[in-house]
């Protein structure tokens, strides 16, 4: 158990709708990063906070976004959703910024039907 | 951009047996690590490498960092059936925390 928590564990939607994703650092971590992992994409970096704040951006769609907030939970929303967008989706933390060490949570599989 | 590309990209090995795979890149990278992710579940990490040419175990596990900074090395002595999953390696793209992942090695175990 890394201590990263994501909920839910799975989500099944329909296309166009919007759907949100939740993670909990380890106890301590200010660093949260998000990734989208699909069969034929790998692992792909999405985007980083750090302390509440948008620190890295990766290849991220105008139709997700994130955010961090003061308790350092972090949210990402995904919207207008499409086929292509099912994944799964996993949350990882490091204590601060700079650190190379991510911890990942268990994920959420999203399926877009 | 940067690429991760890993080999084998898969390996069928019996109980007992050695395991060597690599990860090699076309950039240099600062930071090398492993992580595993057996099915449903979210990856591990195994090992960090913070210098050329150091080598740092982890029970069975070893990992290098190659002396070009271009690529890194695991092996898994004795291999047991728990050891099953796809291991990854990683490193932080330029000097930012964003993680560029390998293609992965598929590691299967038979008893």
């Amino acid at each position: 158990d890394s201590g990263v928590t994501q909920t839910p564990k799975h989500l099944i939607t329909a296309t166009g709708q919007r759907v949100t994703l939740r993670c909990s650092p380890r106890s301590g971590d200010l660093s949260v990063y998000w990734y989208q992992q699909s069969l034929d994409q790998g692992l792909q970096f999405l985007i980083q906070y750090y302390n509440g704040e948008e620190r890295a951006k990766g290849n991220i769609l105008e139709r997700f976004s994130a955010q961090q907030f003061p308790d350092l939970h972090s949210e990402l929303n995904l919207s207008s959703l499409e086929l292509g967008d099912s994944a799964l989706y996993f949350c990882a933390s490091s204590v601060r910024d700079g650190s190379y060490e991510q911890y990942f949570g268990p994920g959420t599989r999203l399926t877009v039907t | 951009g940067q690429q991760l590309n890993q080999s084998p990209q898969s390996m069928f090995i019996q109980e007992g047996e050695d395991v060597s795979m690599n990860c090699t890149s076309s950039s240099i990278f600062n930071t090398w690590l492993w992580y595993k992710q057996e099915p449903g579940e979210g990856p591990v990490l195994l090992i960090a490498l913070y210098k050329a040419g150091e080598l740092t175990s982890n029970g069975r596990l070893t990992a290098q960092f190659g002396i070009t900074r271009k690529d890194s090395f695991l092996n898994i002595s004795a291999s047991i059936p728990s050891d099953v999953g796809i291991y990854f390696c990683a490193g932080p793209f330029k000097h930012t925390d964003k993680l560029i992942f390998g293609t992965g090695t598929r590691l299967q175990v038979f008893p």
